[in-house]
């Protein structure tokens, strides 16, 4: 019962470079979510998608890139890292349709641009 | 513009008395209420929701109570343990465009003091 997994869990950028947080998920849920979270800001919601090959933008979506390919995973592309970009991620999921679902997050990804 | 707001940063409170974390939301389209604990280095873990048609919901040592004329929800945590020292996240879900979105308030610091 893997639940969310992220990968990888700490991560050193340098400015201007690109890179791919992985995230799957083993629950068969169709709803997928990036959420970033900084001091005093809470969570945020970068992107996320309803099944595959959909996908919507969130709060914070500049300099995010996403894909939906198969209902188990849902990578976020950094396209050209920034310091600004320093957070941690979270990926969530769950069962789309209705209220009343809960979401399941990831251990999160700590990302750090220099 | 937050529609969640949890006003408290952090709060103490002696082992064995009642803890008390709130939030306000803005957004009277949202229709389930949810409650997450996160410790350091931890992805958020769900503790209990509440659906806009109840009031009271009740888990264990955990209670979560709304009032939508108020536009508040109250999570009450009797009798409180050292384990339960976390950051506490509220959120907020509602159908928008098409799809349930779910925001997040920035979160309260408990620390229970043994």
């Amino acid at each position: 019962n893997a639940g969310v997994t992220q990968t990888p869990k700490f991560q050193v950028l340098k400015t201007g470079q690109s890179m791919t947080l992985q995230c799957a998920q083993d629950m068969n849920h169709e709803y997928m979510s990036w959420y970033r979270q900084d001091p005093g800001m809470g969570l945020r919601l970068i992107h996320y998608s309803v099944g595959a090959g959909i996908t919507d933008q969130g709060e914070v979506p500049n300099g995010y890139n996403v894909s939906r390919s198969t209902t188990e995973d849902f990578p976020l592309r950094l396209l050209s890292a920034a310091p600004s970009q320093t957070s941690v991620y979270f990926c969530a999921s769950s069962f789309f349709g209705g209220s009343g679902n809960t979401i399941y997050f990831g251990e999160g990804s700590w990302l750090t641009v220099v | 513009d937050q529609q969640v707001k949890q006003n408290s940063p952090s709060l103490s409170v002696q082992e064995g008395r009642i803890s008390i974390l709130n939030c306000d939301y803005t957004n009277s389209m949202f229709d389930y209420f949810l409650w997450y604990k996160k410790y350091p280095a931890e992805g958020p873990t769900f503790l209990i929701s509440i659906s806009s048609i109840k009031d009271k919901n009740e888990d264990g040592r955990f209670t979560v109570f709304l009032n939508k004329s108020a536009k508040h929800l109250s999570l009450h945590i009797v009798p409180s343990q050292p384990g339960d020292s976390a950051v506490y996240f509220c959120a907020a879900s509602a159908l928008t465009s098409g799809t349930y979105k779910y925001i997040f308030g920035t979160g309260t610091r408990l620390k229970v003091l043994a």
